[in-house]
């Protein structure tokens, strides 16, 4: 069975400090992995995703995540936050090409 | 390269009537998703379809949702007839195959009353 598990549902930072939002996935086997981004009233937008390429993945925005198959994590982060960067966060797992999984999502505030 | 289109935008019905969404996929996507995100919460599958056919139905309200995509491009999602807890964004997304990622469009957000 595929699950993913975001294992904070709100995050806060101030601007200019790193961003660490953490997922947890399980797989019965190799995934692929995405986070998405879904700011308010907007659809979701990829951020970057993981299949089975480098381990660690850089995306938009400055963002980038690594897949560590040992800790079945993808934990998302970026140096330093921004105000733009407040939204809602999705890490998503597939499997057999073109089924996904979502985890509950992680919000997180940018404090000024 | 056009992306995942929807209409409406937004929807306000009463309990008890009828709405239906549309989703135009990117061009070439064969698979073709409907997911319903309630306020705080992720995305659920509704239905995947693969071309015109049904890969996934299995969380769809089969009493009162239905979806269709007669030829294979554009889909249609149906409510009948609505209920308060309905309330949501409905999003459409597609899936490119050679990229193995889903394209979401913007989502169609329905209120009912």
């Amino acid at each position: 069975a595929q699950s993913v598990t975001q294992l904070d549902s709100h995050v806060s930072v101030s601007e200019g400090t790193p961003v660490l939002l953490r997922c947890n996935y399980s797989s019965s086997y190799s995934p692929s992995l995405f986070w998405y981004v879904q700011h308010p009233n907007k659809g979701l937008q990829l951020l970057l995703k993981y299949t089975s390429a480098a381990t660690l993945v850089k995306g938009i925005n400055g963002f980038e995540a690594e897949f560590k198959k040992s800790e079945t994590s993808f934990h998302l982060t970026k140096p330093s936050a921004h105000m733009s960067d407040a939204a809602e966060y999705f890490c998503v797992v597939s499997v057999v090409g073109n089924q996904f999984y979502f985890g509950t999502g992680t919000s997180l505030t940018v404090i000024p | 390269e056009a992306g995942v289109a929807q209409s409406p935008r937004y929807k306000i019905i009463e309990k008890r009537q009828s709405v239906a969404f549309w989703c135009n996929p990117i061009s070439g996507h064969a698979t073709l998703y409907w997911y319903q995100q309630i306020l705080g919460q992720g995305p659920k599958l509704l239905i995947q379809f693969q071309n015109n056919g049904v890969v996934d139905d299995s969380q769809l309200p089969k009493d009162r949702f239905s979806a269709e995509r007669l030829k294979g491009v554009d889909s249609t999602l149906k409510i009948q007839p609505a209920k308060l807890e309905d309330s949501a964004v409905y999003l459409c997304a597609s899936w490119d195959r050679d990229q193995e990622t889903q394209y979401f469009g913007p989502g169609t957000r329905l209120l009912v009353l």
